[in-house]
Formats: structure tokens, C-alpha cells, sequence
């Protein structure tokens, strides 16, 4: 199973953006790149999802290089509801091969 | 509209117990899968249905656990003879199936703590 390595933590301020970075090397040709996101004691949340262009929805942007071997998940201005632990997985799309492989994510704090 | 429940939402279990764990998924959603989150991790996968087919359990530690789904809606884990290195939050996440990346909502999660 491919994998992901992403730093352990990060901190911001508020209203500032966030560039959370995502490092998949082995990735294959078929792997989607998803972010979830886990706020404390809750489930894990969608945030984003791509395959090679860059993405965009009401949460986040997600930046995918062109050798698609890295990607950056953008908070263009954090809040403190963002303080949460983001997760970057690659998911497989052939056959079964649907689970989702989580590595630790990066624990993010945002500062008032 | 209403999300994936899971209940209970805490459980807490005497070494040896059996217990089980329901998760009601988002209405209409044909996959559905099992996750086990230790403290301080990130989940680990543990068995996937779609509908009320078992395509892969390949993450379920022991034979100790069983899942089923058997009307292909409600699926039910189910831990004998518990540990207490099964104390753990269980998470079930249902999505849609569909062609590509497919987005998986998740539930609250149960917290099981084996005494």
C-alpha cells in the first residue's frame, strides 16, 4: 500500500492561510490523493479529494504537483474551528482496492 | 440529512465480554466500512462491505471479531471475548459507490475500553 509522510504538527494564527504539505513518493497512476480531517473526539471529515489538477471546494484547496509525488492542502484563512488533525491518504480505485491506508496526519493549532 | 450513527457511543467492557457495536449508515450508501483508531493514531482499516457483501476483512486482528451487514443498510461489529488491547474508539464510515474517489462519511465512533 502506497504511503504518505506529512510533519507531525503545525500551528497558525487565525485568519492567516495554512499550507499543509503531503509527501506520497510511491504513488501510483491510479491513486486518488484525499484529505480528511478529525476534530477532537469526533469522526474523521471529507475535506478534499484530487488525481492530478488542483481542486477546489467551500473548505480548502488542494495543490498537487506536477510529478504528483507531493500535494499541499490550502486553508485560505484559518479559524479556530480548523484545529483539528489532517490526514493526506491515498486511496486506491481498482476493484476492492477502496480501503483508506491513514498514516499519523499533521496536528494543527491555530492561535487567536 | 441525517449522518452515520453509531451506538453506544461508549462502552465500557470487563476482560472476556463479548460486545457489539452497531453502525447505521447514510441511506442508500452500498459500501460500508470498519475502522480501528488506538489512541493518539490514525484509523486502521478493518473490514469493508458492500451492500451486504464482505469484499475484504483483511484488517480484523483476530478471529475474536466478526462483522456483518446482513440487509446490506445496518452492519454490526462484534468482539468476543474482549482484551484490553481492544480498548479503542471503532469508527464505521458509509459512502456512495460510484466511479473514482469516492468520499466516506464517517460516524462519532464508539469508545470501547476493556477493563
Amino acid at each position: 500500500d502506497a504511503k504518505t509522510t506529512q510533519p507531525n504538527s503545525m500551528e497558525s494564527n487565525e485568519e492567516e492561510p495554512v499550507h499543509l504539505p503531503c509527501n506520497h513518493s510511491t504513488i501510483s497512476g491510479t491513486d486518488y490523493i484525499h484529505w480528511y480531517r478529525q476534530l477532537p473526539s469526533q469522526g474523521p471529515e471529507y475535506v478534499i479529494h484530487g488525481l492530478t489538477s488542483n481542486v477546489n471546494n467551500r473548505m480548502a484547496s488542494l495543490a498537487i504537483a506536477e510529478d504528483r509525488k507531493s500535494s499541499t492542502l490550502i486553508l485560505h484563512r484559518a479559524t479556530l474551528r480548523d484545529a483539528a488533525v489532517y490526514y493526506c491518504i491515498l486511496r486506491g480505485n481498482a476493484g476492492n482496492n477502496r480501503k483508506l491506508i491513514w498514516g499519523l496526519g499533521t496536528s494543527l493549532a491555530v492561535n487567536p | 440529512g441525517a449522518g452515520v450513527s453509531q451506538s453506544p457511543r461508549y462502552k465500557v467492557a470487563k476482560r472476556g465480554q463479548d460486545v457489539a457495536l452497531r453502525c447505521d449508515p447514510i441511506s442508500g450508501h452500498v459500501s460500508l466500512f470498519w475502522y480501528q483508531q488506538a489512541l493518539g493514531q490514525g484509523p486502521e482499516f478493518l473490514t469493508y462491505f458492500q451492500n451486504e457483501a464482505q469484499l475484504d476483512k483483511s484488517g480484523l486482528p483476530s478471529d475474536r471479531f466478526f462483522a456483518e451487514r446482513p440487509e446490506g443498510s445496518v452492519s454490526t461489529l462484534k468482539i468476543q471475548r474482549t482484551q484490553q488491547e481492544d480498548s479503542a474508539v471503532y469508527l464505521c464510515a458509509s459512502s456512495l459507490r460510484r466511479f473514482g474517489g469516492e468520499t466516506q462519511y464517517f460516524g462519532p465512533g464508539t469508545r470501547l475500553l476493556v477493563l
